[in-house]
């Protein structure tokens, strides 16, 4: 069967501090990935998604990036942390045409 | 550009009340249409889906009509229960190269017993 894992489930980190978030599939090979944040009481916000190896779309500029190391593997990353970046993170792959599963996501919160 | 736009709430019911959020889009094209749940501390779980003009999809309880001449997809529940609380997205996709997902603002659902 087909799983994501997210981690870790809650992270605290400081201002100016690096970022790495992990999401790995299993049971499926080829899958579109996701990143997704949902910032304190607002909808989501489509941060990154992927196709394919090293192939990397981004919605939003900001000081985020993502990379796709291996087909089932998708991180995101910072380099410096801003407080703005705190929120609840998804990743997420395609399950069939019409079918999203998401992983549990990772609370952020910078302080 | 593709949006989802959602009533905002919360919404606030007894057990047993009638729900329904309002959920209208805008896309090109024909898109997919879903609603998502998040529970407390949770990711998003896929509560129903509709593919096409006219399909109703359902799930515990829940039921959605896709209405392509009002461009909506409101959520509707004859009876909520206390374990119905949560949030719960609206969302499309323009079934494009990247399948990607526009989502709404979400709207929390509160049920007092």
């Amino acid at each position: 069967s087909q799983t994501i894992h997210q981690w870790p489930a809650t992270l605290v980190q400081p201002v100016g501090s690096p970022l790495s978030l992990e999401c790995t599939v299993e049971g499926t090979s080829n899958p579109n990935l996701y990143w997704y944040r949902q910032a304190a009481g607002r909808g989501l916000q489509l941060l990154f998604y992927s196709v394919g190896i090293g192939q990397i779309s981004s919605e939003v500029p900001q000081n985020l990036s993502a990379s796709r190391p291996q087909d089932r593997q998708f991180i995101l990353s910072s380099k410096k942390l801003l407080l703005s970046d705190s929120g609840f993170y998804l990743c997420a792959w395609m399950a069939g045409f019409y079918g999203y599963t998401f992983g549990s996501g990772t609370r952020l919160t910078v302080v | 550009g593709d949006s989802v736009t959602q009533m905002e709430g919360p919404v606030t019911l007894s057990e047993e009340a009638f729900l329904t959020i309002n959920c209208t889009y805008t896309a090109t094209g024909y898109p997919s249409l879903f609603w998502y749940v998040q529970y407390p501390g949770e990711g998003l779980q896929l509560l129903l889906k509709a593919t096409k003009a006219d399909d109703k999809g359902s799930n515990k309880g829940f039921e959605a009509t896709y209405r392509k001449e009002t461009t909506s997809f409101h959520l509707e529940k004859g009876s909520v229960q206390v374990s119905d609380s949560a949030v719960y997205f609206c969302a499309l996709s323009a079934n494009n190269a990247g399948n990607m997902l526009t989502f709404g603002g979400g709207t929390r659902l509160m049920v007092k017993p």
